[in-house]
């Protein structure tokens, strides 16, 4: 059974602070990892994805990707109350070589912002 | 200018009932899927479309039936509606396999389903 895992949350974060979010994943040989964030009843949006190890930053949004530990995160910085949301994780799993790749979703992280 | 569409955004029927929820993509991509979002969040794939073809089928029940009439365009049928069926369906587009990129997803709006 191929996992995605995160915690629930709340994460409750000052406004300015920085947002820390983990995720982990069960298969060695994934390759693509996404970060989407979902409004209240709204559809997810894709805001951050990293293929390397290492880091990768975008404004306030850093992904980091430790394949070796299977574990992804997010970092927000200066988190603002309209970064208060849903955020998924997002790791590609190889199905076979016919399918290719399937996306699976973790359960996402409840942020909230307080001003 | 919207790329990924679903209709309707709300369904509301009676168990038992047939129905059907239609998605458009103008991105150009060759892959589309049909995610189920339940109350508790998860967001689980269902079904999956390269050019037409399905490529992804996850144990779904037999009463929901995709249908590809082209690359642009992936429906879902669902008969016989049951209560456990009220979720939110989203759908979803990317450009297709091979490459890392490929899975880079892009949602629709999300149609809310609720069977009474």
């Amino acid at each position: 059974q191929k996992e995605v895992e995160q915690n629930s949350g709340p994460l409750s974060v000052p406004e300015g602070a920085i947002a820390s979010l983990n995720c982990t994943y069960s298969d060695r040989g994934s390759q693509s990892f996404f970060w989407y964030r979902q409004y209240s009843g709204k559809s997810p949006e894709l805001i951050m994805f990293i293929y390397s190890n290492g880091d990768k930053e975008d404004g306030r949004f850093t992904a980091q990707l430790n394949k070796a530990s299977q574990y992804v995160s997010l970092l927000i910085r200066d988190s603002q109350p309209s970064d208060s949301a849903t955020y998924l994780c997002a790791v590609t799993f190889l199905i076979d070589k016919a399918a290719g790749n399937k996306l699976t979703f973790g359960g996402g992280t409840r942020v909230l912002v307080k001003p | 200018d919207t790329a990924v569409s679903q209709t309707p955004k709300y369904l509301v029927t009676q168990m038992g009932n047939d129905k059907s929820i239609k998605c458009e993509q103008n991105l150009g991509h060759d892959t589309m899927y049909w995610y189920k979002q339940d109350s508790k969040k998860f967001l689980k794939i269902m079904f999956s479309y390269n050019n037409k073809e399905l490529i992804i089928n996850e144990t779904v029940p037999n009463r929901f039936s995709p249908k590809s009439p082209d690359k642009a365009h992936l429906n879902l049928h669902i008969n016989s509606l049951e209560l456990g069926d009220s979720a939110v369906y989203f759908c979803a587009s990317s450009q297709g396999r091979g490459r890392l990129s490929s899975y880079e997803q892009y949602f629709g709006p999300g149609t809310r389903l609720t069977v009474t």
